[in-house]
């Protein structure tokens, strides 16, 4: 159908550790997109991915799309206590966003 | 600018009361959706719209209720609430330009039935 898994549900990580989350699709995407949401807040956009085998980067975020535009990761390098919240990827349809059931990233000082 | 504003922040209804959630953004994006969001389901499409005068169902539809009469303006009612409707609820508003899309949401409402 049209949604996105997305593993794993939760992680706890110390601060200084590397985290990733991926996000697995049984059709082919348009595209992907990841989102972030701090505690108690609100998904804030931070990338989308369009083309096969795509990686891009922001500062310690790296962000990739599948060869077969079938699957996604996010790997966060050292994570640090401002990076505790969930993640999100969303793939775009037909004016519709579809989400993925997140990753909540716990991080430990 | 506001971004996509949401109102109210918290509301507490009991079980057949009805209400409407106001959303409003001030983007001129044509696209507006109301999501809502439950502990480990992430966020599930309720119904979107694609311009004024313009809506259609997304995956848990029932019970709710919208209309698009202004690109700004996207409320949604809730006609009968039941307790399984205890949820945060977004609404979103997006552009599209070419391939580059991007969701920007409200800061959410957050809804206890009893």
């Amino acid at each position: 159908g049209q949604q996105v898994m997305q593993i794993p549900q939760y992680q706890h990580v110390q601060e200084g550790e590397d985290f990733t989350t991926y996000c697995n699709s049984s059709t082919t995407l348009s595209n992907i997109q990841w989102y972030k949401q701090r505690p108690g807040g609100h998904p804030v956009f931070l990338i989308q991915l369009v083309k096969s085998g795509e990686v891009k980067k922001q500062k310690r975020l790296t962000f990739q799309f599948g060869e077969a535009k079938k699957n996604s990761s996010l790997h966060i390098t050292a994570t640090q206590t401002t990076d505790v919240g969930t993640y999100f990827c969303a793939r775009y349809n037909f004016n519709k966003f579809y989400f993925g059931s997140g990753t909540k990233l716990n991080v430990k000082p | 600018n506001a971004g996509v504003t949401q109102t109210p922040k918290f509301q507490v209804l009991k079980t057949g009361q009805s209400m409407t959630l106001q959303c409003a953004q001030d983007m001129n994006h044509e696209y507006m959706s109301w999501y809502r969001q439950d502990p480990g389901m992430g966020l599930r499409l309720i119904h979107y719209s694609v311009g004024a005068g313009i809506t259609d169902q997304g995956e848990v539809p029932n019970g709710y209720n919208v209309s698009r009469s202004t690109t700004e303006d996207f409320p949604l009612r809730l006609l009968s609430a039941a307790p399984s409707q205890t949820s945060v609820y977004f609404c979103a508003s997006s552009y599209l330009s070419g391939r580059n899309t991007e969701a920007f949401f409200g800061q959410g409402t957050r809804l206890t039935v009893v």
